[in-house]
């Protein structure tokens, strides 16, 4: 399985925007880019994913460089509620069996207030 | 519209003693994934379910896990013989057919099992 590299840690101030880094340098041209977070006692939340084109949604933003070696998952303002552990994980499609989500350390977020 | 629910939240047993943790997946969801969280570690993936059909077990332990999604009612996940090391905190995922692939997964808030 193709991995991520994350930092362990970041930390931000509320209302200002969040630029979470992830390093997947051997992405194989079919695997998608997720991302997850999981807020302290709770399981995993999806938060966003793409192929190859900047995706946006109602919680975060995803940029992806143009070769796909690594992503940026954007908070445009940060609230307190975002501190969690982000996670990214690649996804690979090959016959439906892609449920096997690897989660590694992620990273811890902090806002501060 | 409720997510998936897991129960109990938090589960003490003392070692030798049996574990069930029960997983009610969204409404319209067929499939079932178990995930299991180790102090300190991030998630891994059990095992994957479908109703009466377990479809990948390759996550789970080769003894005292087992696991079913019946016909009727939630799934378990039921662990015998517990000892400390599988304290942890486990999670069920589920989804609608297929639409798990390259889609979210919505996981429920976890079960915290402690062995004493």
């Amino acid at each position: 399985d193709a991995k991520t590299t994350q930092p362990n840690s970041m930390e931000s101030n509320e209302e200002e925007p969040v630029h979470l880094p992830c390093n997947h340098s051997t992405i194989s041209g079919t695997d998608y880019i997720h991302w997850y977070r999981q807020l302290p006692s709770q399981g995993p939340e999806y938060v966003i994913h793409g192929l190859t084109s900047n995706v946006n949604n109602r919680m975060a933003s995803l940029a992806i460089a143009e070769d796909r070696k690594s992503s940026t998952l954007i908070l445009h303002r940060a609230t307190l509620r975002d501190a969690a552990v982000y996670y990214c994980i690649l996804s690979w499609d090959s016959g439906g069996s892609n449920y096997k989500l690897t989660f590694g350390k992620g990273t811890l977020l902090t806002v501060n207030p | 519209n409720a997510g998936v629910m897991q129960n109990p939240r938090h589960l003490v047993r003392r070692r030798g003693q049996e574990a069930r943790l029960r997983c009610s997946p969204m409404k319209g969801h067929s499939h079932v994934y178990w995930y299991r969280q180790l102090p300190e570690e991030g998630l891994k993936f059990m095992v994957y379910l479908q109703k009466e059909n377990i479809i990948d077990e390759s996550g789970m332990p080769k003894e005292r896990f087992s696991a079913e999604f019946p016909k009727e009612g939630p799934s378990i996940l039921r662990i015998q013989q517990v000892v400390r090391g599988d304290s942890a905190a486990y999670f069920c995922a589920s989804s609608p057919k297929d639409r798990g692939r390259n889609y979210g997964y919505t996981f429920g808030s976890g079960t915290r099992l402690t062995v004493v």
